[in-house]
């Protein structure tokens, strides 16, 4: 699995947009980006997975540069709620060894 | 909307002693995952089991740690003796075969030895 690096902790003000970037230089032609959020004595929770490009849900947005290397998780007028650490995991798509690192704890403040 | 469970929630014990944890997959998940997340720290994976098969075991302190999943649905994790260092969450998650980046965890078992 690919290393990933990705600040260690960022605040936020309610409504604002919140941009977490990871990089990961040494990402596979047939890895995915994952992105994971856990808010505190919960278990992990899957946002939001891409392969290139752009992707949307309902939660969040995902860039993906042409080269791969980094990708930006987008969080659109973060709340209270949002607070919570999340971790930017990239593997294959069989890929069973999720490496979660210490990921980055996003504080919103009122 | 299907859940992964775990029991117990939270499990206070004295080091030396025997504890025991339990999963319970969402329905047609193949694919079930132990981890031990320390406080402040990602989840590490301990064990992966596809159907009742050991998949990967490499992390498991096999001297103290076993798991199991006899009819490939839910699982033991099982530490005997504790140790003061296994105080630590201990999150169950699942998967569909073939999706192992977008597993489902549980509420975890948050273990204190003391």
């Amino acid at each position: 699995l690919a290393k990933t690096t990705q600040p260690i902790s960022m605040d936020s003000y309610e409504g604002q947009e919140v941009n977490i970037t990871c990089s990961h230089n040494n990402i596979a032609t047939n890895d995915y980006i994952t992105w994971y959020q856990q808010f505190p004595s919960q278990g992990p929770r899957f946002i939001i997975q891409g392969y290139k490009t752009k992707v949307t849900n309902e939660v969040a947005s995902l860039f993906i540069p042409a080269d791969r290397k980094s990708s930006t998780l987008s969080l659109p007028r973060v709340s209270l709620s949002d607070t919570a650490v999340y971790y930017c995991l990239v593997g294959g798509a069989g890929a069973n060894n999720l490496f979660f690192g210490t990921g980055t704890r996003l504080t919103v403040i009122p | 909307e299907a859940e992964v469970a775990q029991s117990p929630r939270y499990k206070i014990t004295e080091k030396s002693q025997a504890v025991a944890f339990w999963c319970d997959p969402i329905s047609g998940h193949a694919t079930l995952y132990w981890y031990r997340q320390i406080l402040g720290q990602g989840p590490e994976l301990l064990v992966q089991f596809q159907d009742e098969s050991v998949v990967d075991d490499s992390q498991l302190p096999k001297d103290r740690f076993s798991a199991e999943r006899l009819k490939g649905v839910d699982s033991t994790l099982k530490i005997q003796p504790a140790e003061l260092g296994d105080s630590a969450m201990y999150l169950c998650a699942s998967s569909p075969q073939g999706q192992g980046l977008e597993q489902y965890f549980g509420p975890g078992t948050r273990l204190t030895v003391t």
